[in-house]
């Protein structure tokens, strides 16, 4: 069975400071990596993917990606009491239809 | 463009009864998704399709989930008989096709079912 790890949280932080939030990921030819961002109530709702190695950048958001160590990370800069949520991470393997197995997600708190 | 269209968006029903959700994805969008979110959990895929044939369903718990794709178009997901563990958000989800490292899932809004 894939698994993807993440901590479930809550993560606090204060507005203003960068949260970082972390996922691992059991299978080691996976290709793709997404984060989504899920409102209490809402579904999810994609911020941004990454498939090589490195840093991905799109606003307040940086996607890290280390395949060696299996772990994918998401940035937020400058986090906003908007930005509290429930930040899930995907992983979609290399095989056939490429399933997409989902973390049970990070709850993040911006304090004000 | 349209979104991924989901109905009823809540049911509550009692346990043994029987429930169907309906799901109207992006048009075009080849791949459809099923799943199922327990409250606190992350979304567990219930059956995946390409056009109208199932190409995942090893999570769907056959003795009483069933789901089909008429068309490659809409889907429906059925529960019957329901019991209290199927309390969840079901979400719809679609992609263009799959097989692309890149291409992105978008959600439907979910159906919240809750059984008593």
């Amino acid at each position: 069975q894939k698994e993807v790890e993440q901590n479930s949280g809550p993560l606090s932080v204060p507005e203003g400071a960068i949260a970082s939030l972390n996922c691992t990921y059991s299978d080691r030819g996976s290709q793709s990596f997404f984060w989504y961002r899920q409102y209490s109530g809402k579904s999810p709702e994609l911020i941004m993917f990454i498939y090589s190695n490195g840093d991905k950048e799109d606003g307040r958001f940086t996607a890290q990606l280390n395949k060696a160590s299996q772990y994918v990370s998401l940035l937020i800069r400058d986090s906003q009491p908007s930005d509290s949520a429930t930040y899930l991470c995907a992983v979609k393997d290399s095989l056939g239809y490429q399933k997409v197995t989902f973390g049970t997600g990070t709850k993040l708190q911006v304090i004000p | 463009e349209a979104g991924v269209a989901q109905s009823p968006r809540y049911k509550i029903i009692e346990k043994r009864q029987s429930v169907a959700f309906w799901c109207n994805p992006i048009s075009g969008h080849a791949t459809l998704y099923w799943y199922q979110q327990i409250l606190g959990q992350g979304p567990k895929l219930l059956i995946q399709f390409q056009n109208n044939g199932v190409v995942d369903d090893s999570q769907l718990p056959k003795d009483r989930f069933s789901a089909e794709r008429l068309k490659g178009v809409d889907s429906t997901l059925k529960i019957q008989p329901a019991k209290l563990e199927d309390s969840a958000v079901y979400l719809c989800a679609s992609h263009r096709i799959a097989g692309t490292r890149t291409d992105t899932q978008y959600f439907g809004p979910g159906t919240r079912l809750t059984v008593l």
